[in-house]
């Protein structure tokens, strides 16, 4: 299993910019959530689903976007990126809510 | 999710054990304690977890005190390898988050 993939490694944007993080899973996992990293931080929930089609806002989804159309993918969507959200962002999925999370390598964002 | 208290850095020697502690007063009854560890420019992993009980895995034991108040992620022997950032959270049965606060800090000496 190549577990929880999460590209582009690193992005750079300019301000009013979008792009897409994409995070995939092959654990046929049920939970998948999205993070961010600010330096010297720890992680905070932007976004979560429960499964595919349901989606919940974290502690900081405001600016961000996300969809589950199928189990494995869970894609986080800037849509006018600023340098507020300039930081490493973590995919993670797990069997269910409570259980284990397992994290990506993540995705470091520049926003310019 | 309940919230923990643990010391920004702890410095240990190589091949010593390792006490890291954490401290949650306003833990209920259903909460688990779990801890995961980030290494440098990676993604947090799982480390261990429990509810009551003192556990052992491969990787560390958790002590949990009686009143689960507090709790102890003790690794036995410490490497180069476990320099690390530790994080220990609260996960209630309830709720979909993991809270990760700031973490300790672990830095081995050779």
């Amino acid at each position: 299993n190549a577990g929880v993939t999460q590209t582009p490694k690193f992005q750079v944007l300019k301000t009013g910019q979008s792009m897409t993080l994409q995070c995939a899973q092959d654990m046929n996992h049920e939970y998948m959530s999205w993070y961010r990293q600010d330096p010297g931080m720890g992680l905070r929930l932007i976004h979560y689903s429960v499964g595919a089609g349901i989606t919940d806002q974290g502690e900081v989804p405001n600016g961000y976007n996300v969809s589950r159309s199928t189990t494995e993918d869970f894609p986080l969507r800037l849509l006018s990126a600023a340098p507020s959200q300039t930081s490493v962002y973590f995919c993670a999925s797990s069997r269910a809510r409570r259980e284990t999370q397992y994290f990506g390598p993540g995705t470091r964002l520049l926003v310019l | 999710d309940a919230k923990t208290t643990q010391p920004n850095s702890m410095e240990s020697n190589e091949e010593e054990p390792v006490h890291l502690p954490c401290n949650h007063s306003t833990i209920s009854g259903t909460d688990y304690i779990h801890w995961y560890r980030q290494l440098p420019s990676q993604g947090p992993e799982y480390v261990i977890h429990g509810l009551t009980s003192n556990v052992n895995n491969r990787m560390a034991s958790l002590a949990i005190a009686e009143d689960r108040k507090s709790s102890t992620l003790i690794l036995h022997r410490a490497t180069l390898r476990d320099a690390a950032v530790y994080y220990c959270i609260l996960r209630a049965t309830t709720g979909n988050q993991f809270y990760f606060g700031t973490g300790t800090s672990l830095t081995v000496i050779p």
